[in-house]
């Protein structure tokens, strides 16, 4: 059974605080990604990450920085945390290809900035 | 146009009900399809994949028309536990094969 786990499902920081938020999945899975959720505008692709070492930015990474140095963790990184990155964030891993092969989402971390 | 969009719904239907959920896509080169549930304050779950032939599992049925870029599920004798946000998810070529979501459509099934 495939197992994606976020280090925190409810984290609270102050505006200006660097938040580190992790992803660890044990399927062995090349491709991991993260996601923010907001009401009205679905899940948004911020990073993602295709191999060890290796990043590319999605739709919205203003704001964001990863690292992946091992092939199970993709970690998430906002560097001055602001009020607007208040969302649920979202870890996925997947094999790679273009084959039918599905994302596995973590449970999500909820982040409140005040 | 957006990537992926959906009915806007919410849909409120009675136990039993058939319910469709419609949803088109705007990159025809997309690959993959697949139809997502997610209960409140829970992760997305896939709950079918579609292609192209048509797909069904159990009580739910799913429709791809490439040609239309329009995808569709079906539910069949609704259950209380119906009851969830879907989602119409599309990989994008490239990206990791990242996925764009549509924004997803509220299902209440009532007693």
């Amino acid at each position: 059974d495939v197992k994606v786990t976020q280090s925190s499902r409810y984290l609270v920081k102050r505006t200006g605080e660097k938040v580190f938020l992790e992803c660890v999945q044990d399927m062995d899975h090349e491709n991991m990604f993260w996601y923010r959720q907001d009401p009205g505008l679905g899940l948004r692709l911020i990073y993602f990450s295709y191999d060890v070492k290796m990043k590319e930015k999605g739709d919205i990474p203003e704001g964001y920085s990863v690292s992946r140095e091992k092939k199970e963790r993709f970690s998430l990184i906002l560097e001055s945390a602001s009020t607007n990155q208040t969302s649920m964030y979202l870890c996925a891993s997947r094999n790679p290809g273009p084959r039918q092969e599905t994302q596995y989402f973590g449970p999500g971390t909820r982040l409140l900035v005040l | 146009r957006k990537e992926v969009e959906q009915d806007p719904g919410p849909f409120n239907v009675p136990e039993g009900a058939t319910v469709a959920f419609n949803c088109t896509y705007s990159n025809s080169a997309s690959q993959s399809f697949f139809w997502y549930r997610q209960d409140c304050r829970k992760e997305p779950k896939l709950l079918m994949s579609v292609y192209s032939s048509g797909n069904e599992d159990g009580r739910f049925t799913a429709q791809l028309n490439r040609a239309s870029q329009y995808i569709s599920l079906l539910i069949r004798d609704s259950k209380l536990s119906d009851s969830a946000t879907y989602l119409c998810v599309v990989t994008r070529r490239g990206s990791g094969y990242a996925l764009n979501f549509g924004k997803g459509t509220s299902l209440l099934v009532t007693p």
